[in-house]
């Protein structure tokens, strides 16, 4: 069974340019988290996704964005990158409904350089 | 708002030597999981063990279990006859049930198996 994938691996930037990334979950999984994880600062949250609805949210700027699609792989775009956003974006997926958390599977994640 | 904290930003033991991680949370609800990951060296996160709130028996994990203390809100991990492989940062995490609750995590704990 094929794991959580994203791409690209790496990605380089310049500053107010914007960037794609994608995630596909585990085949089963409906449910979508990304997560920032910069440099001394952990995990932040970004996004969940689940069912094609955007359903938390987490304290990042409006130009963090994402969707997904019907077969639950999802999308998140950065806009007017700045050299902050520098991190790895990491995408998870998870086999638990929303009333029970059975932990997440993590993709490899994405490199993002601004500069 | 929920949060986590590890005092521990970096942590060392021999191998074969028993270790303990300490993580400490934030929180009002009664009802909620807690989590630690396992971030190796440019490697994928992966789930090393969960414990639900409501379940007073420690969850355990092979050489992996844990100390729940619910009323002193603290999760510890302890590794037994730690090896190489176990060097990694750990990450805990914490999440109140019911819907769409995010993840939240701590800032990780460097750890480093000296052979």
């Amino acid at each position: 069974e094929a794991g959580v994938t994203q791409s690209p691996t790496h990605l380089i930037k310049t500053r107010g340019q914007q960037a794609t990334l994608r995630c596909s979950p585990i085949s089963g999984h409906t449910s979508v988290y990304w997560y920032q994880q910069a440099l001394g600062l952990g995990l932040q949250f970004l996004l969940w996704y689940d069912e094609g609805e955007e359903r938390n949210r987490g304290n990042f700027p409006p130009r963090f964005s994402g969707r997904q699609f019907p077969n639950y792989s999802s999308e998140l775009n950065v806009n007017a990158l700045e050299l902050e956003d520098s991190a790895l974006y990491l995408c998870a997926s998870s086999l638990g409904t929303v009333y029970i958390n059975y932990g997440y599977t993590f993709g490899s994640g994405t490199r993002l350089t601004v500069v | 708002a929920q949060t986590v904290t590890q005092s521990q930003p970096e942590m060392s033991v021999q191998e074969a030597e028993t270790v303990t991680l300490s993580c400490t949370y934030d929180t009002s609800e009664n009802n909620y999981y807690l989590f630690w990951y396992k971030q190796p060296p440019s490697r994928q996160m992966i789930l090393v063990i969960r414990q639900e709130a409501y379940k007073q028996q420690n969850a355990t994990e092979n050489r992996f279990s844990v100390n729940f203390q619910k009323a002193a809100k603290s999760f510890s991990l302890k590794i037994s006859d730690s090896q190489l492989g176990d060097t990694a940062m750990y990450f805990c995490a914490f999440q109140n049930s019911g819907g769409y609750q995010k993840v939240t995590f701590g800032t990780g704990t460097k750890l480093q198996v000296i052979p």
